[in-house]
């Protein structure tokens, strides 16, 4: 059974800072996996899908890395801004059982100006 | 383009009542599906669909029926609600090889 995790699960940092929030899943036989942002009360914004024969995607400041044989992907955030601030989550599609997308639980980050 | 429409963005329901959440989208996505999130669970698939005429259960798929009738809608049925059937849902859609596309969400409060 596939399972996601992702670390930390809260994060707090300063406007300006680098950062890395992380996602594990313990089937490497994956189809995709996804990065969402949600923000309070609101669905979720696709923010990067990477496909499982690719190493990484990026979209302006954000750049999400895969490494099937680790069961891990990263989202790395330049420059951090506070309309950063919302809950990120990913989701991995599974290669056996293409139509089941299993999502983690999320990272809350917030952003001090 | 209108992607993902959820209607209506909330409901209260007395336990035992029955409603439908309507879910369109407008992208001929061939792959459609409901989530419920809710406080420590994340986000668990209740039924999703591969195109119209073919269902099938996600994780928590008791006290819901869905149905896919055309390619653009994909209503999810409470049979009747109970109070632990109090949530946010979300309908999603996407093709197989994309990103998936969430709707807005229903808040339903279960009495």
């Amino acid at each position: 059974k596939q399972e996601v995790t992702q670390i930390p699960a809260a994060l707090s940092v300063p406007e300006g800072e680098n950062l890395v929030l992380n996602c594990s899943f313990t089937d490497s036989a994956i189809y995709n996996l996804q990065w969402f942002r949600q923000d309070p009360g609101k669905g979720l914004t696709s923010l990067l899908l990477i496909q499982s024969s690719q190493r990484e995607q990026t979209s302006g400041r954000l750049n999400a890395s895969l490494d099937k044989s680790s069961g891990r992907s990263t989202l790395y955030i330049a420059a951090s801004q506070p309309g950063d601030s919302a809950t990120y989550l990913c989701a991995v599609r599974r290669a056996t059982s293409y139509d089941k997308v299993i999502f983690g639980p999320g990272t809350s980050l917030s952003v001090i100006p | 383009n209108a992607g993902v429409t959820q209607t209506p963005k909330f409901q209260v329901l007395k336990t035992g009542q029955s409603m439908t959440l309507q879910c369109a989208q407008d992208m001929n996505h061939e792959y459609m599906s409901w989530y419920r999130q809710d406080p420590g669970m994340g986000l668990r698939l209740i039924h999703y669909s591969v195109g119209a005429g073919i269902t099938d259960q996600g994780e928590v798929p008791n006290g819901y029926n869905v149905s896919r009738s055309t390619t653009e809608d994909f209503p999810l049925r409470l049979l009747s609600a109970a109070p632990s059937q109090t949530s946010v849902y979300f309908c999603a859609s996407g093709y197989k090889s994309g990103p998936q596309h969430f709707g807005d969400g229903t808040r339903l409060s279960i009495l």
